[in-house]
């Protein structure tokens, strides 16, 4: 059984590009959640999504990040016109459902982002 | 004030040791507890989950709640060198889509030295 996987692993940008990484749950899940981390900080939500849906997107800066998790493929976390404070690792977890009593999240190895 | 405070370390101790790593949170809404560990440059790895107070035990690894305090703590027993890692607690809230949101520690950092 396949982990969670994320693409690319390492990705760089110019200011001012667009970056896309994506993320494929862990087979029979059905839950996405993004967190970002900043170098010498942990760990900060980003977004929770289910199938077509997002459920809570309250870590989610106001202006340029969007995402979404189509009924068919991966999960994607878009950022247009990239800053250098976007410079992060950008993680994925899946989890099967909100079973909170039997389950949590299961992480990718996450995609580094460099803005140059 | 964060949410969940950890204490970043470093942290650094011979192999066979016993480690401690703890965490302390300010809301009593949370309800589930969990403890990963990352590697350099990797994501981070479950290695203990709990939703209770008291202690949770699993091969060297011991997880021990206490609601009534506000304290979380992880121990690490007979420590090896491949426990060298960043230990982040977890927390998360009860009910509906709260537990999507996983509030962490700043993470700890732990070397075992031979």
């Amino acid at each position: 059984n396949a982990g969670v996987m994320q693409n690319p692993r390492h990705l760089v940008r110019r200011r001012g590009q667009e970056a896309r990484l994506r993320c494929s749950p862990m087979k029979g899940h059905s839950h996405v959640y993004w967190y970002r981390q900043l170098p010498e900080e942990g760990l900060k939500f980003m977004v929770y999504l289910q199938k077509e849906n997002i459920i809570d997107e309250s870590g989610m800066p106001k202006e340029r990040f969007s995402a979404e998790f189509p009924k068919e493929g991966p999960s994607i976390l878009r950022i247009q016109q990239v800053v250098r404070g976007d410079s992060a690792a950008y993680f994925c977890a899946s989890s099967p459902a909100l079973l909170a009593s039997t389950d949590t999240q299961y992480f990718g190895p996450g995609t580094r982002l460099t803005v140059l | 004030q964060k949410e969940v405070e950890q204490d970043p370390g470093p942290l650094s101790v011979p192999e066979g040791a016993i480690v401690s790593l703890n965490c302390t949170y300010s809301n009593s809404a949370f309800q589930y507890f969990m403890w990963y560990r990352q590697y350099s440059r990797k994501g981070p790895e479950l290695l203990m989950y709990t939703y209770s107070s008291g202690n949770k035990e699993d091969g060297r690894f011991t997880a021990q709640v206490d609601k009534s305090s506000k304290y979380i703590s992880l121990f690490i027993r007979d420590s090896q060198p491949s426990d060298s890692a960043t230990y982040l607690c977890a927390t998360a809230k009860a009910g509906g889509t709260s537990y999507g949101k996983l509030t962490f520690g700043q993470g700890t950092i732990l070397t075992v030295h031979p």
